[in-house]
């Protein structure tokens, strides 16, 4: 079965913090996406990798880095937390770019 | 801009009854995709339609796309209280990520 798991369910940090949100498929899928959902606003994309060590930038990279070492796994950065961050966080994968995404379980970031 | 907008923002129904969610966009599209989020979690897909395709139907989920007025509906027929979730729409435009709307909130009373 699917599965994309994400590293935390709950997280809370503080201001000036370096957050890691860590991002995991196990199917072996080329593409993987970082999203953050924010309440009568959808989801937006934040970056999204189409193969190890590539990433392109989607709508609102300010503020994000991403990792992507290995093809199972891709990993959000926050260099500095702000509480403009705070949000739902969701991780996905396709093996077609614009195909079925299948998603993790969120993050729920608070930044205080 | 969001190219997906879901219409109505929220939707309330009985139990047995049907449920229609509409959704319009404004560029071409490859295809269109509807999705699901329960309270709090990640979204499941639902159904893909494409952009040479009608009508396309999954168990209780029926899915229209019209091209030339850039819209799909989302129809759930003898919903159940279970169907309680958010659902949203997300557009390909012939490029390499999806956009999704803001989401439909469909309340289901048993």
């Amino acid at each position: 079965d699917v599965k994309v798991t994400q590293s935390s369910r709950y997280l809370v940090k503080r201001t000036g913090e370096k957050v890691f949100l860590e991002c995991v498929q196990d199917m072996d899928h080329e593409n993987m996406f970082w999203y953050r959902q924010d309440p009568g606003l959808g989801l937006r994309l934040i970056y999204f990798s189409y193969d190890v060590k590539m990433k392109e930038k989607g709508d609102i990279p300010e503020g994000y880095s991403v990792s992507r070492e290995k093809k199972e796994r891709f990993s959000l950065i926050l260099e500095s937390a702000s509480t403009n961050q705070t949000s739902m966080y969701l991780c996905a994968s396709s093996s077609i770019r614009a195909d079925t995404q299948y998603f993790g379980p969120g993050t729920r970031l608070t930044v205080l | 801009s969001q190219q997906g907008e879901e219409d109505p923002q929220a939707l309330s129904i009985q139990e047995g009854e049907n449920a229609t969610m509409n959704c319009s966009y404004k560029t071409s599209i490859n295809n269109l995709q509807w999705y699901r989020q329960n309270s709090g979690r990640g979204l499941v897909h639902l159904i893909l339609i494409r952009s040479n395709e009608r009508e396309k139907h999954s168990g209780r989920l029926r899915v229209t796309l019209d091209t030339s007025k850039k819209s799909s509906s989302l129809l759930i027929t003898a919903s159940r209280a279970a169907d309680t979730a958010s659902y949203f729409c997300a557009t390909d435009q012939y490029g390499n990520k999806l956009v999704f709307g803001a989401g439909t909130i469909l309340r289901v009373k048993s």
